[in-house]
């Protein structure tokens, strides 16, 4: 089954660690994205990539971190630095540019729930 | 840079009754996809329904459909004879066709169904 796989589903975090948060693909798309969702909020866009050895920031890029060495991973790298990362993270992919019927379609991941002890 | 505003933080309505979600954004664009986002208790997050900004033509999908207003840029989300299992989270969603083709997320309507 194609798809985006999450892991793990549950991630708990001690004050001062770096944890990673895995995510992959078999969609073969090119473009891989990493949201954060607050309670009582939508999602904003940590990072995202168009292709591989390349990323950006996205709207709340502080404190994270992200690597694209593979088409098919996008793992994602909370720091320390960052002062709040207890929230819901969920990673998504998408085809760049018209592709017929799919075409622009964001495929969600099942998430992960991270939190700070 | 674009906003994406959904003014109902939650909205109920009666089994198999009709119920409208409203969406509102801003954008400078002329060229752009608008999505909704369904949201269940799993939190896996799964598309509704898609638009695309050069379409006159209202997108529907079996009991969903939209009201897509460009001028006014709104694009609200109706729908028909509601289930049980349509409570959920609603995620209203404007997507550039520039660049990574980012998506703009509104805060959500919570979407709860009375039987």
């Amino acid at each position: 089954d194609g798809g985006i796989t999450q892991s793990p589903k549950y991630l708990f975090r001690k004050e001062g660690q770096n944890v990673t948060l895995s995510c992959e693909q078999n969609l073969n798309h090119d473009a891989m994205y990493w949201y954060r969702q607050d309670p009582g909020q939508g999602l904003r866009l940590i990072y995202y990539s168009q292709i591989v050895n390349d990323f950006q920031k996205g709207d709340i890029a502080e404190g994270y971190s992200v690597s694209r060495e593979k088409k098919e991973s996008f793992p994602l790298t909370v720091t320390s630095a960052q002062k709040n990362p207890t929230a819901f993270y969920l990673c998504a992919s998408s085809i760049l540019g018209l592709a017929g019927v799919l075409g622009n379609e964001q495929f969600f991941g099942p998430g992960t729930r991270l939190t700070v002890l | 840079a674009q906003t994406v505003t959904q003014s109902q933080p939650e909205m109920s309505v009666q089994e198999a009754e009709t119920v409208t979600l409203s969406c509102t954004y801003d954008t400078s664009e002329s060229d752009y996809y608008l999505f909704w986002y369904k949201q269940p208790p799993s939190r896996q997050m799964i598309l509704v329904i898609r638009q695309e900004a050069y379409k006159q033509q209202n997108a529907t999908e079996n009991r969903f459909s939209v009201n897509f207003q460009k001028a006014a840029k709104s694009f609200s989300l109706k729908i028909s004879d509601s289930q049980l299992g349509d409570a959920a989270m609603y995620f209203c969603a404007y997507r550039t066709q520039q660049g990574a083709q980012k998506l703009v997320f509104g805060q959500g309507t919570r979407l709860t169904i009375n039987p």
